[in-house]
């Protein structure tokens, strides 16, 4: 089992829907959870952070955490065509250990 | 406010030649740096990552080592590059001392093709 598995898409939904993208994560002690977006040929950018359970809204975005389940998600609400790129999640697993491990990325394609 | 480069954008080397990608970080001070590979298609491989000067962590047995000279200097070598050490490089920063949040931010990356 990966650390962090992600579906690999693509994704596809028309602009104005809400876009819904999981991940699961295998270690119960992890800690933080972040959300990367990465546009084709670009470097990831950070776009999502949580920490605890439950939801957490940013403008368009909301990232929900359920530890219990070792699951978090993104939901991109009035999805756009410049919401098109790949989500990455992005977690930190193992006791101690000083760097995150990302998901393989789920490509996101708004349709116009 | 605090930035992150890395030089060169693009490098296209021949299978055996030496390599040498840097990442420098500005407005900020001993910051957590981290040196990142992702192949065509794939997902982000740590490579390694550092906690100070001197200070270098290998997540992946390779051909490749990584030195910090500096504080925020951040430099990923290789003796003799392998068609399989293609792909895009990705340095990273972390500002925050707690390690139960992580947060990073990566720089522009160098797009290396080795032929």
């Amino acid at each position: 089992q990966k650390e962090v598995e992600q579906n690999s898409g693509p994704l596809s939904v028309p602009e104005g829907a809400i876009a819904s993208l999981n991940c699961t994560y295998s270690d119960r002690v992890s800690q933080s959870f972040f959300w990367y977006r990465q546009y084709s040929g670009k470097s990831p950018e950070l776009i999502m952070s949580i920490y605890s359970n439950g939801d957490k809204e940013d403008g368009r975005f909301t990232a929900q955490l359920n530890k219990a389940s070792q699951y978090v998600s993104l939901l991109i609400r009035d999805s756009q065509p410049s919401d098109s790129a790949t989500y990455l999640c992005a977690v930190n697993v193992g006791t101690g250990r000083r760097a995150l491990t990302f998901g393989s990325g789920t490509r996101l394609q708004v349709q116009p | 406010s605090q930035t992150i480069h890395q030089w060169p954008a693009t490098l296209v080397q021949p299978v055996g030649s030496p390599l040498s990608l840097e990442c420098t970080v500005e407005g900020t001070s001993n910051p957590n740096l981290y040196w990142y590979r992702q192949a065509a298609g794939r997902g982000l491989q740590l490579l390694f990552y550092s906690v100070g000067i001197g200070q270098i962590s290998s997540e992946v047995p390779q051909n490749l080592s990584a030195s910090r000279p500096q504080d925020r200097q951040f430099i990923l070598s290789s003796k003799k590059l392998l068609l399989s050490d293609s792909g895009f490089y990705l340095c990273a920063w972390n500002p925050i001392r707690d390690w139960n949040r992580m947060e990073q931010y990566f720089g522009p990356g160098t797009r290396l093709t080795v032929t």
